[in-house]
């Protein structure tokens, strides 16, 4: 069976520091992964997705960056932080044949302080 | 862009019908989904209809599309105190291979015993 995993579960940063926010998926293979944000108050904004290795599209401009050095692999990164950035980070992925059906991790509290 | 708009708040007791609603603005939507997220946790794939569906049944659940305004439905039977959670109304991306989807903000559910 597939299962995904995210960590940290939360992290507090101060401003100006970096993120590393890792995402891993297991039992598939060629997924489309995904980072959606949720900010407190508001639904969930897709910030990056990728289609294959190294293949990275973002949804909006912001002060964050993605990677995907492995298959299976997804991570999302800052090399300073903003107050702004807080929030709750999801990763997700999909199947490329059924649009649509994401599968999400638990979760990665971040605040910057 | 899409937007899919959605009420915040819904309290109920427990063993009543709770029925979030939910409209969004892309009218070549293939599917249509609800998704729910309990506190602190990812979001889970509650159900999905597909857009030449007008109803869908599973269980405690009804999924009602009405494309011509634009507006679907979810009906809990029964509801339940374990049934509180935000769900979430989502809309596919239009021809969309990549499973992109648009959330609406969640409605925060509370079941009352």
């Amino acid at each position: 069976s597939q299962t995904i995993h995210q960590w940290p579960a939360t992290l507090v940063q101060p401003v100006g520091s970096p993120l590393s926010l890792e995402c891993t998926v297991e039992g598939t293979s060629n997924p489309n992964l995904y980072w959606y944000r949720q900010a407190a108050g508001r639904g969930l904004q897709l910030l990056f997705y990728s289609v294959g290795i190294g293949q990275i599209s973002s949804e909006v401009p912001q002060n964050l960056s993605a990677s995907r050095p492995q298959d299976r692999q997804f991570i999302l990164s800052s090399k300073k932080l903003l107050l702004s950035d807080s929030g709750f980070y999801l990763c997700a992925w999909s199947v490329v044949a059924v649009a649509g059906e994401l599968f999400f991790g638990e979760g990665s509290r971040l605040t910057v302080l | 862009g899409e937007d899919v708009e959605q009420s915040l708040f819904l309290s109920v007791r427990e063993g009543d019908s709770s029925v979030i609603n939910c409209t969004y603005t892309d009218s070549s939507s293939t599917y249509l989904y609800w998704y729910k997220q309990e506190p602190g946790a990812g979001l889970q794939l509650l159900t999905y209809i597909f857009s030449n569906m007008d109803m869908k049944q599973d269980q405690r659940l009804t999924v009602l599309l009405n494309k011509k305004d634009k507006h679907l439905s979810l009906r809990i039977a029964d509801t339940q105190t374990g049934d509180s959670a935000i769900y979430f109304c989502a809309e596919s991306d239009r021809g969309s291979t990549l499973g992109r989807l648009y959330f609406g903000r969640g409605t925060q559910l509370t079941v009352w015993p």
